[in-house]
């Protein structure tokens, strides 16, 4: 199975800020990669696919790249509501899709 | 719009099974599959497995292999998730979700909160 690790799990850091976290795939996945979003209480939102693709509705402060097994999602300007839990997503062994382990975006 | 509607809260014994609902609108229900994702209190997101709604096909997480069993209801544009011999680690939120191939999980339901306990 495919393993992913997000880095770092936990991040604090303040309005305004520029954040990059980093999922790392055990094996190369092309760019079979989505990026979430999860607030407490909700079901998570979709932000990227295909690595660098934004969703539609979601800011263009939110941007992803990478490919292979090295991935990072960038929010350029963090804005109140971005504080949240983040997570990766691979699609490439279909339909054995597997999730990284979460990172937890908290105010400085 | 796309809506996945979930059933409701459920509390059950250690042994006892579950089945949570997902009723799906607002699109064509076999042209895509169905996910079910869980999350234990406090922790991240598990895949549990997917079924295609078009024929039934299923993959389920090899840990959770012969305790669980995804169907769907195409008359009704519904997808089920049974869990048998529930276990304490099983308390959770159950989220199912539409996917396609290779695609990202666009559309979630609300969450069904399963609590195991004696």
């Amino acid at each position: 199975d495919i393993q992913l690790t997000q880095s770092p799990s936990f991040l604090s850091a303040s309005v305004g800020d520029r954040v990059t976290i980093t999922c790392r795939a055990s094996q190369g996945i092309s760019s079979y990669l989505a990026w979430y979003q999860q607030k407490p209480g909700k079901a998570p939102k979709l932000l990227i696919y295909a690595a660098s693709t934004l969703q539609s509705g979601v800011p263009s402060r939110f941007s992803g790249s990478g490919s292979g097994t090295e991935f990072t999602l960038t929010i350029s300007s963090l804005q109140p509501e971005d504080f949240a839990t983040y997570y990766c997503q691979q699609l490439n062994s279909y339909p054995l899709y597997t999730f990284g382990q979460g990172t937890k975006l908290e105010i400085k | 719009q796309v809506q996945l509607v979930q059933s409701g809260a459920e509390v059950k014994k250690p042994g006892a099974s579950v089945k949570v609902s997902c009723k799906a609108s607002g699109y064509t229900f076999t042209s895509y599959g169905i996910s079910w994702v869980r999350q234990a209190p406090g922790q991240g997101l598990e895949w549990m497995g997917w079924i295609s709604a078009y024929n039934g096909n299923t993959n389920y997480a090899q840990k959770l292999q012969g305790r669980v069993t995804m169907t769907t209801d195409t008359s009704t544009s519904t997808a089920y998730m049974e869990l048998r011999s529930l276990r304490s680690d099983d308390t959770a939120v159950y989220y199912c979700a539409r996917e396609y191939y290779r695609a990202p999980l666009d559309y979630w339901g609300q969450g069904t909160l399963v609590t195991v306990s004696s």
